[in-house]
């Protein structure tokens, strides 16, 4: 089992729509949840955190955690054009300061 | 967030030469981190650069391959040893602040490409 899973995509949403990614992770204790989002050929932009169970609301962001059901979600509301990326879960385990990613899901965003 | 700047941004070398990657930050960082991005590939982790001591690094990856230096808090090099193709990739540092929280921040990255 890999230690964060992701839908590699691509994740196809038209303008406007609510785009929705999802992630799990396998340590139980990890501790912090983070989304990157890479544009091709560019590197990772760090784009939401979240420690505690719960929702975490930035502009069109929203980040969930579910830390009992191993879950943390990226939901993007009104999804534009430029939101087209790959989009990294990375998670902080529950010892050391390295972080794990996923593979990534592509979203494209459909004018 | 701290400004990181890498050099070289991109290369093109002769398999069985060296390169040395430099990551600069504008401001003093607890913790600084080498990554490899193969095409289409996510981020794998080389080793945390210690600044003062040996860097730690993570499996499949070893020192002679890829010799790391942290000589103040705010400078690293990584050096890809002995290069083949495969080494093709691109190289990312990163930074973190505060390690207790772990959010990283990403350099704009080198890209090699070995012949």
């Amino acid at each position: 089992q890999k230690e964060v899973e992701q839908n590699s995509g691509p994740l196809s949403v038209p303008e406007g729509a609510i785009a929705s990614l999802n992630c799990t992770y396998s340590d139980r204790v990890s501790q912090s949840f983070f989304w990157y989002r890479q544009y091709s050929g560019k590197s990772p932009e760090l784009i939401m955190s979240i420690y505690s169970n719960g929702d975490k609301e930035d502009g069109r962001f929203t980040a969930q955690l579910n830390k009992a059901s191993q879950y943390v979600s990226l939901l993007i509301r009104d999804s534009q054009p430029s939101d087209s990326a790959t989009y990294l879960c990375a998670v902080k385990g529950s010892s050391g300061d390295k972080l794990t990613f996923g593979t990534g899901t592509r979203l494209a965003v459909r004018p | 967030s701290a400004v990181i700047s890498q050099k070289p941004s991109r290369d093109i070398c002769q398999r069985g030469t060296s390169l040395t990657i430099q990551c600069q930050v504008d401001s003093q960082v607890t913790m600084m981190f080498w990554y490899r991005q193969q095409p289409g590939q996510s981020l794998t982790l080389i080793a945390t650069a210690n600044q003062g001591s040996e860097a730690t690094y993570e499996s499949g990856f070893v020192i002679d391959k890829f010799p790391i230096s942290r000589p103040n808090l705010t400078f690293s090099t990584l050096t890809v040893s002995n290069m083949s193709p495969e080494d093709s990739s691109i190289y990312l540092c990163s930074v973190s602040g505060r390690a207790t929280l772990g959010e990283q921040f990403f350099g704009p990255g080198t890209r090699l490409t070995v012949l």
